[in-house]
């Protein structure tokens, strides 16, 4: 079967940085996706990776390892707008994208 | 720019009566998807469309039904709800299945079954 794990829950401090971690088993693979979704919002998207390293993005970077199945999400100089839900998509054999349950991230002051 | 827009935002069912969940994107995608979303689960595709007049099922399509007349629009129809149905549903639109192309989504409907 097909399988993305996250943490359920993460409690950072504001101005810090916190990684969230993805591991997947999917039939195939063709890009893993971060959103990140407010309470009660629509997903929007962060960030993509298909190649094996580091993809920056302001204050938000995404690693992959294709090899060990992993993905982390970096946030630094975390605000309290971060709070949020935070969702690892990994794209399988049939360009389906296959979701993670989220990592709700709690940001205190 | 409107983007994805999903009515209802609520609705309340009682067992076995249907209803029709409208789903609308103003930016020429081809693909469009509905999910649901449940409490510790991630979202699962009910029924997706890789443009207008086709339509395929998706991980968990039992119970719903989906048409798409027009590219625009994509419909999902619930012919006699059951409360297992009770979810938050999210419409999705994307340009292609290629690359970094992500899925552009609808703010949800809030669906219970009673």
């Amino acid at each position: 079967g097909q399988n993305i794990d996250q943490p359920t829950e993460m409690t950072a401090t504001e101005g810090a940085i916190v990684q969230i971690n993805c591991t997947y088993q999917t039939s195939g693979f063709n890009g893993l996706f971060w959103y990140q979704q407010h309470a009660g919002e629509a997903p929007t998207f962060l960030s993509y990776n298909v190649l094996d390293g580091l993809e920056e993005k302001g204050r938000f970077s995404s690693f992959l390892s294709r090899s060990k199945g992993y993905s982390y999400l970096l946030l630094k100089e975390l605000q309290m707008k971060d709070s949020a839900s935070y969702l690892c998509a990994v794209k399988d054999s049939n360009y389906q994208l296959i979701w993670g349950a989220g990592t709700k991230l709690i940001i205190k002051p | 720019n409107a983007g994805v827009t999903q009515t209802p935002k609520f609705r309340v069912l009682k067992t076995g009566q249907s209803m029709t969940l409208l789903c609308a994107q103003d930016m020429n995608h081809e693909y469009m998807y509905w999910y649901r979303q449940d409490p510790g689960m991630g979202l699962r595709l009910i029924h997706y469309s890789v443009g207008e007049g086709t339509t395929a099922k998706g991980e968990v399509p039992d119970g719903y039904n989906v048409s798409r007349l027009k590219k625009q629009n994509f419909l999902l129809g619930l012919e006699s709800a059951a409360p297992s149905q009770t979810s938050v549903y999210f419409c999705a639109s994307s340009y292609s299945t290629a690359g970094s192309q992500p899925q552009h989504f609808g703010d949800g409907t809030r669906l219970s079954i009673l």
